[in-house]
């Protein structure tokens, strides 16, 4: 079963816009980690939080974690046509060895 | 582009057969999770490998089974094939670090069962 839920589901937006995905999960968490996916290919890692942090940044990427909400999002600033593709967040609970992804976010920038 | 590479890139099986997808880590990594993934939706775990034995399991049947060798590559078996078996499968090498860590995954095998 997946852990978390991205939303939206698909997200459309011009070059040059902000792209914001959210994340549900159900249970405590060790970390929550963003990944981008390109075309089914293989899951680059993007950025990753740790359940005692609140928010995080990465180059254009800005990472916010709320564990009372057990919510997570993703921003995109500035965004690119390249930034076209499908984006996960996946959790991990305590020793777990197993991350659990959500269904993701598609997400399309308009050149 | 991360060090893990897969083989064979895409696979047709027909139902009831028996395939081996195979995985090499990157260089230095000693853990290897195996996902798979079905059109539309997130990986989804089915087991890892840590220095050649079975460290965890996902919600997957016994018929899915794997191996790591001392090279920490790895293999996925899936005996007696079915239609719902067709997806992507994805394998990630990662270094463990006190339960944090970051996952390398490789491009993928497309397995497509008829």
């Amino acid at each position: 079963s997946q852990q978390g839920e991205e939303d939206p589901q698909a997200l459309s937006i011009q070059e040059g816009e902000n792209a914001t995905m959210n994340c549900s999960y159900k249970t405590s968490i060790n970390n929550l980690q963003w990944y981008r996916q390109n075309s089914g290919r293989g899951l680059v890692h993007l950025i990753l939080i740790r359940s005692n942090e609140r928010e995080k940044h990465s180059g254009r990427l800005r990472v916010t974690l709320d564990t009372s909400k057990k919510s997570s999002s993703l921003l995109i600033t500035a965004s690119r046509a390249a930034d076209t593709a499908s984006y996960f967040c996946a959790t991990r609970r305590g020793n777990n060895n197993d991350m659990r992804f959500g269904a993701g976010t598609r997400l399309t920038v308009k050149p | 582009e991360t060090g893990v590479t897969q083989s064979p890139t895409h696979l047709i099986k027909t139902r009831g057969q028996q395939v081996t997808l195979r995985c090499s880590s990157q260089s230095g990594h000693n853990t290897v999770s195996w996902y798979q993934q079905a059109l539309g939706q997130g990986p989804q775990f089915i087991f890892q490998y840590y220095r050649e034995e079975e460290n965890g399991r996902g919600n997957f049947p016994p018929r899915f089974s794997g191996l790591q060798f001392p090279n920490y590559s790895s293999e996925l078996n899936v005996n007696a094939l079915e239609l719902d078996d067709s997806a992507l499968y994805l394998c990630a090498s990662s270094l463990p670090h006190g339960g944090s860590y970051e996952q390398y995954f490789g491009p993928g095998t497309r397995l497509t069962v008829t």
